[in-house]
């Protein structure tokens, strides 16, 4: 079944330190997003990438960074200079910018 | 500045009552229009996308319906497994963002 896997389900951050959250697609799709999603809020662009090997920032970039050396992959990392990482990360993708985003199950990120 | 709102926020029907969600919008040329289905701890999962005023989607008990300030997400005789959030999101002509609200919290009870 093609789809996009986000891991892991659940992490946990001490403080001053950097995690990386896993984006994995087998839908042959060229963009992919990163959005944060807190409760009351609407779904925010962290960053995007149009094609492997380059991305560009969202509206919320500070404190993240991306790379994407493989079509497939899109790993997210939350710095320590993310000041409040707590929330639930969610991957998505699609094959081109004018078709409807799918999106993993997301990962949620809490703070030890 | 575009913008997305959802109402209402929250909505309880009994089994087999139909009813609408809303979805206001502003963009500056509207390329799409999506609805998601959002389960608790899940991702989105799509539903519709409609492009132009006038333009009905459906899919079972759904049906997305679409003018140039809003769009409604009417749900006919809907059943305890319906209960979900609903998400509602806009791209602007000329830009690959999506504009999310913040969505309906459906409570479909038996």
């Amino acid at each position: 079944d093609g789809g996009i896997t986000q891991s892991p389900k659940y992490l946990f951050r001490k403080e001053g330190q950097n995690v990386t959250l896993s984006c994995e697609q087998n839908l042959n799709h060229d963009a992919m997003y990163w959005y944060r999603q807190d409760p009351g809020q609407g779904l925010r662009l962290i960053y995007y990438s149009q094609i492997v090997n380059d991305f560009q920032k969202g509206d919320i970039a500070e404190g993240y960074s991306v790379s994407r050396e493989k079509k497939e992959s899109f790993p997210l990392t939350v710095t320590s200079a993310q000041k409040n990482p707590t929330a639930f990360y969610l991957c998505a993708s699609s094959s081109d910018s004018n078709q409807p985003q799918h999106f993993g199950d997301g990962t949620r990120l809490s703070i030890l | 500045e575009d913008q997305v709102t959802q109402s209402p926020e929250a909505l309880r029907l009994q089994e087999g009552e139909s009813s609408s969600l809303n979805c206001s919008y502003t963009v500056s040329g509207l390329r799409g229009l999506f609805w998601y289905r959002q389960d608790p701890g899940k991702g989105p999962e799509f539903l519709f996308t409609l492009y132009s005023a006038g333009e009905e989607k459906e899919k079972e008990r759904l049906k997305a319906t679409l003018t140039k300030k809003e769009s409604f997400l009417h749900i006919t005789a809907p059943k305890p497994e319906d209960s979900a959030t609903y998400l509602c999101a806009v791209q602007a002509s000329g830009t690959y963002k999506y504009i999310f609200g913040t969505g309906t919290r459906l409570k479909v009870l038996a």
